[in-house]
């Protein structure tokens, strides 16, 4: 098994809502990443795990609070989002932290944010 | 992670051709380089990786060229196909920064 998997693929919610975005690998990976991509733009790291701990946040505003249950699941819980938070939300998982081995990635959820 | 340029840059390509897409990165000590395939509505896939020591890398119909000297990489695809239509990234990373730098991307169109 060589996926990673995200749902839902699609979400609308308003900007009172709070939805929880999730995220699950059964590759044995043990360093998992969120990833926010704009249209027409790469993709822009948000939060990395490293066996279950957080080991990066790029200065992400708190309405985004991400959540490592256990080794295959990441949890990225959403709160009074803004509507230029609409964006493609990317899981993605590596054997380990250090990006210079492949990364796997999600399909992603849709964001639109009213 | 950084992105270069503002425009996504499109390359037109007759089907059965062969496609070349460049990208010219940015870290001088950047010691691993990959190509990521998006289609639309899908999350990146990765093509084909190449290290540093190596400036040569042959994949299925696609190979990774690497000039450390003016700091460019490309990727070739051989006999390109309808299903090659996409968003190619190149990213870069090296021991010293764990995170990816990615390019700003070349949207290839497949002209049948």
């Amino acid at each position: 098994d060589t996926e990673v998997t995200q749902t839902p693929k699609h979400l609308v919610m308003g900007m009172t809502n709070k939805k929880s975005l999730k995220c699950e690998q059964h590759m044995g990976h043990r360093a998992m990443y969120w990833y926010k991509q704009k249209a027409k733009k790469p993709p822009e790291l948000m939060f990395v795990y490293s066996y279950e701990k957080l080991s990066i946040n790029e200065s992400v505003p708190s309405r985004f609070s991400p959540e490592c249950p256990n080794s295959s699941l990441l949890n990225l819980h959403l709160h009074a989002l803004q509507p230029e938070d609409s964006a493609l939300y990317l899981c993605a998982s590596s054997q380990e932290e250090e990006m210079n081995t492949e990364a796997f990635f999600g399909q992603g959820t849709r964001l639109t944010v009213v | 992670g950084e992105s270069v340029g503002l425009h996504l840059p499109t390359l037109s390509v007759q089907e059965g051709d062969n496609s070349i897409i460049n990208c010219a990165y940015s870290n001088s000590a950047s010691d691993y380089f990959i190509w990521y395939k998006q289609e639309s509505g899908k999350g990146p896939q990765f093509i084909i990786d190449i290290r540093s020591n190596m400036d040569k890398r042959q994949g299925q119909r696609v190979t990774v060229l690497l000039n450390k000297t003016v700091k460019h990489l490309s990727l070739q695809i051989a006999a390109t196909q309808p299903g090659d239509s996409a968003v190619y990234f190149c990213a870069e990373n090296s021991d010293s920064n764990y995170q990816l730098i990615w390019g700003a991307g070349t949207k290839l169109i497949i002209k049948p």
